[in-house]
């Protein structure tokens, strides 16, 4: 059964900080991975989806990597903005979306 | 072009009722999924269904059942409800997987309050 990690589970920075977020998976054998952001209360909304043949992924501000061999994902958010404040959660497709518990991110002005 | 639509916003309802939620994927989808996500326990899989089949189910017990009708629309049923089927209820759709995307885009969600 593939189990999913996310590190840290919450995150508090100042405005404009660069900042890195984990996510770790058990089974290499995926489809892809999506990385998702959920505001409170909210659906998702997808931010980046990585085919299992890819790399990485960048859209504006943020890139997305992965590694299969090391079982690992990361999402890089560069200069930090107040707007960002969400939960971010990565998921592994395999028949359906196998999620992480997310990291709840807060960005202070 | 129209995301994904979910209804009802919010369902209040009593232990032992039954819950209908019903979904509405993106024009062009085959697939919807089911998605539970119950305070403290993340996003859990419930069902999948493609092309009016269910393709798959989660771990869940068989009071937690749906269907998804020609126009791909899907409604899940849950029935004698109990004070833990209290969650946010989303669903998702996408591209049939042979098609080579796998991309699932998801609506706002039905919460569901079991009192």
């Amino acid at each position: 059964k593939q189990e999913v990690t996310q590190i840290p589970a919450a995150l508090s920075v100042p405005e404009g900080e660069n900042l890195v977020l984990n996510c770790s998976f058990t089974d290499s054998a995926i489809y892809n991975l999506q990385w998702f952001r959920q505001d409170p209360g909210k659906g998702l909304t997808s931010l980046l989806l990585i085919q299992s043949s890819q790399r990485e992924q960048t859209s504006g501000r943020l890139n997305a990597s992965l590694d299969k061999s090391s079982g690992r994902s990361t999402l890089y958010i560069a200069a930090s903005q107040p707007g960002d404040s969400a939960t971010y959660l990565c998921a592994l497709s395999g028949y359906a979306l196998n999620f992480g518990k997310g990291t709840s991110l807060l960005v202070t002005p | 072009e129209a995301g994904v639509t979910q209804s009802p916003t919010h369902l209040i309802k009593t232990r032992g009722q039954q819950a209908t939620l019903r979904c509405s994927p993106i024009s062009g989808h085959t697939s919807v999924y089911w998605y539970q996500q119950a305070l403290g326990l993340g996003l859990q899989f419930l069902l999948w269904y493609d092309e009016g089949e269910e393709r798959n189910r989660g771990n869940f017990p068989p009071r937690f059942s749906g269907r998804q009708f020609p126009n791909y629309s899907s409604e899940l049923n849950v029935n004698a409800l109990e004070l833990e089927d209290s969650a946010l209820y989303l669903c998702a759709s996408s591209l049939l997987r042979e098609r080579g995307t796998d991309t699932q885009y998801f609506g706002p969600g039905t919460r569901l309050t079991v009192l």
